[in-house]
């Protein structure tokens, strides 16, 4: 059975410090690996998708890597806006599943 | 309109009541999905649709029952809900066929209470 288990579930940092986020998984033969980040109260907003190890993608102060067993969410020099939860996902081949992780509640104080 | 949207984005109903929750994508996928997030538990899939056909019903309860009357809208038709299927209730949609893509983009979501 596919699993995605996120760490920390909560995470509080202080403006400009940088962390990282971890998503680990288990899934017979990846599609893709998603990250999105959550809004309290509203649906998840797509931020990367991941195909093999070794991939990485960017985006402002997000950057998200990709082994064969985990992924992580880099964050750097976060702003109070970067706050909200982040949910990592994987989708098997052959399948239009997604299967989530709890998510990472992060906090970013001024 | 643009992305994934939802109507409406709360609704609370009685155990008797029947009720609809409507999502329409403006993003010309050909597949869509209904998802369910409860408190303290991970997004979890309900049903699939690909080109206005059902593909997928992950077990869920007969009182849920899915339209998609084309590959743009996608209805939730609610009766006779317990308590317990309070939650938010998220639309999502996706481009199936390729080699890359894959992912799902989602509606702001139905907040729903069952009293």
């Amino acid at each position: 059975e596919d699993q995605v288990t996120q760490s920390p579930e909560a995470l509080r940092l202080q403006e400009g410090e940088s962390s990282s986020l971890n998503c680990s998984y288990t899934v017979s033969g990846l599609r893709g690996l998603f990250w999105y980040r959550q809004d309290p109260g509203k649906g998840p907003e797509f931020l990367f998708t991941l195909y093999s190890a070794g991939e990485e993608k960017e985006k402002e102060r997000l950057k998200a890597t990709l082994t064969k067993k985990e992924s992580f969410l880099h964050i750097t020099a976060p702003k109070p806006e970067d706050s909200a939860t982040y949910l990592c996902a994987v989708r098997r081949r052959g399948a239009q599943k997604l299967v989530f992780g709890q998510g990472t509640r992060l906090t970013i104080n001024p | 309109e643009t992305g994934v949207t939802q109507t409406p984005r709360h609704l609370v109903m009685g155990m008797t009541n029947k009720k609809s929750l409507k999502c329409e994508q403006h993003l010309g996928h050909n597949a869509m999905y209904w998802y369910k997030q409860s408190a303290k538990k991970p997004l979890e899939l309900m049903f699939v649709y690909n080109f206005k056909e059902q593909t997928e019903n992950n077990s869920v309860p007969s009182r849920f029952s899915p339209e998609c009357p084309n590959s743009s809208h996608l209805f939730l038709h609610l009766h006779t809900l317990q308590p317990e299927d309070s939650a938010l209730y998220l639309c999502a949609s996706s481009q199936e066929g390729g080699s890359t893509g894959a992912e799902a983009f989602f509606g702001q979501g139905t907040r729903l209470t069952v009293v």
